[in-house]
């Protein structure tokens, strides 16, 4: 089955730790997306890459990092920077299908840090 | 630049209940418009879309219809279940570029 993955479901850590969060993909596509989502505030963009070796900041990317080293693979990094890391991140990636482009969801990592 | 704006929830009906939830936007081309849909715990999938003005998107008895004139893109279902009790997100993308706007999300309960 084709899709998104994203591990862990839920993640805790400490404050003062870095932490990295998994999104592969095996539909061939080639964007992928970064998101956190906090009540109320809906879906804000992290990071994005449109293409392997290549990323451009969204609109809230202090405080995180990200590597787009292999096509499938679009790993974010939560540093110690970030000054209010709890949310639920989700990663999508992206094709043009049927007159648009569409957006395509992995599960989500709920990230509580203390 | 390009917004989506989205009624506020929650809105909360009755099983079998008509529903709409209302959804407009402001655009400079001539964007293709979407709803996504959230369950609880999960993320986001398309519920349905429309690319170009008068279109109707429809999808397990949701449909929009996608109004120029008025920049709309309501979504509406004749009747609905407990199972449709999620949060919605009207969304849109100007296919420039990949990248799609998203609304801030309605939650809707329906009670049994």
């Amino acid at each position: 089955d084709g899709g998104i993955t994203q591990s862990p479901k839920y993640l805790f850590r400490k404050e003062g730790q870095n932490v990295t969060l998994s999104c592969e993909q095996n539909l061939n596509h080639d964007a992928m997306y970064w998101y956190r989502q906090d009540p109320g505030q809906g879906l804000r963009l992290i990071y994005y890459s449109q293409i392997v070796n290549d990323f451009q900041k969204g609109d809230i990317a202090e405080g995180y990092s990200v590597s787009r080293e292999k096509k499938e693979s679009f790993p974010l990094t939560v540093t110690s920077a970030q000054k209010n890391p709890t949310a639920f991140y989700l990663c999508a990636s992206s094709t043009w299908t049927s007159g648009s482009y569409e957006q395509y969801f992995g599960p989500g990592t709920r990230l509580t840090v203390t | 630049g390009d917004s989506v704006t989205q009624m506020e929830g929650p809105v909360t009906l009755s099983e079998e209940a008509f529903l709409t939830i209302n959804c407009t936007y402001t655009a400079t081309g001539y964007p293709s418009l979407f709803w996504y849909v959230q369950y609880p715990g999960e993320g986001l999938q398309l519920l349905l879309k429309a690319t170009k003005a008068d279109d109707k998107g429809s999808n397990k008895g949701f449909e929009a219809t996608y109004r120029k004139e008025t920049t709309s893109f309501h979504l509406e279902k004749g009747s609905v279940q407990v199972s449709d009790s999620a949060v919605y997100f009207c969304a849109l993308s100007e296919n420039r570029d990949d990248k799609i706007i998203f609304g801030k999300g309605t939650r809707l309960h329906i009670l049994p």
